[in-house]
């Protein structure tokens, strides 16, 4: 699976959006983008995943560029519940590997 | 709506003992994985099973070992425990596919004495 890279942690005020990049330059054409974050000691939870097209659902959007490189998740409305490690993940369908996630510390 | 169920929550075991972590997928997921998470540390996978197959293996020691049944649960089986291996261990059950996101459970904190 492709290597992504992310910001190691990114603070946001309560009710503001928080857009959280992840670079995937070596993304393959059948691997697709998750976004999965982890609430202090909780299973991970699966967010949001998309290919090429952006995409959207109740807790997130996925902005992915043109090229595929990169891609960032929106969390339109962010609430001290959103705070958690998020984890971006180059997918091809064999296991997901967890690594180097962002740090997301939602601020009153 | 049903989630991942994994049983015990917690577990305490001393050093040389055995361990058996249980887990029961979502119905009509047939894959299931396991992973360990360290303090501190990143979940790392483990193994998982397709169709009660053996799928993928990654970082799992000898000591480990682990089954899907025919009801599709699956069991980790640790044995001949040490200190290291106190960790969060967390099952996730899916559909075979790329499309389609894990379920995770609470987890199992194992605790090694």
């Amino acid at each position: 699976d492709a290597k992504t890279t992310q910001p190691t942690s990114m603070d946001c005020a309560e009710g503001r959006a928080a857009n959280l990049p992840c670079n995937h330059s070596t993304i393959s054409g059948n691997e697709y983008v998750y976004w999965y974050r982890q609430i202090h000691s909780q299973g991970p939870q699966y967010i949001i995943h998309g290919l090429k097209n952006n995409e959207t659902n109740e807790m997130a959007s996925l902005i992915i560029t043109e090229d595929r490189k990169s891609s960032t998740l929106i969390l339109p409305h962010a609430t001290l519940r959103d705070t958690a490690v998020y984890y971006c993940i180059a997918y091809a369908g064999n296991m997901l590997t967890f690594g180097g996630g962002t740090r997301l510390m939602v601020k009153p | 709506a049903a989630g991942v169920i994994q049983s015990p929550r917690h577990l305490i075991k001393e050093k040389r003992e055995t361990a058996t972590l249980k887990c029961y997928p979502i119905p009509r997921h047939d894959t299931v994985y396991w992973y360990q998470q360290g303090p501190g540390q990143d979940p790392q996978f483990l193994i998982s099973f397709y169709e009660k197959m053996q799928s993928d293996k990654g970082s799992i020691p000898d000591r480990f070992s682990a089954q899907q049944f025919s009801d599709y649960h699956s069991e980790l089986n640790m044995s001949s425990l040490e200190l290291g291996d106190s960790a969060l261990y967390f099952c996730a059950s899916s559909p075979r596919g790329t499309n389609y996101g894990y379920t995770f459970g609470s987890g199992t904190r194992l605790t090694v004495v």
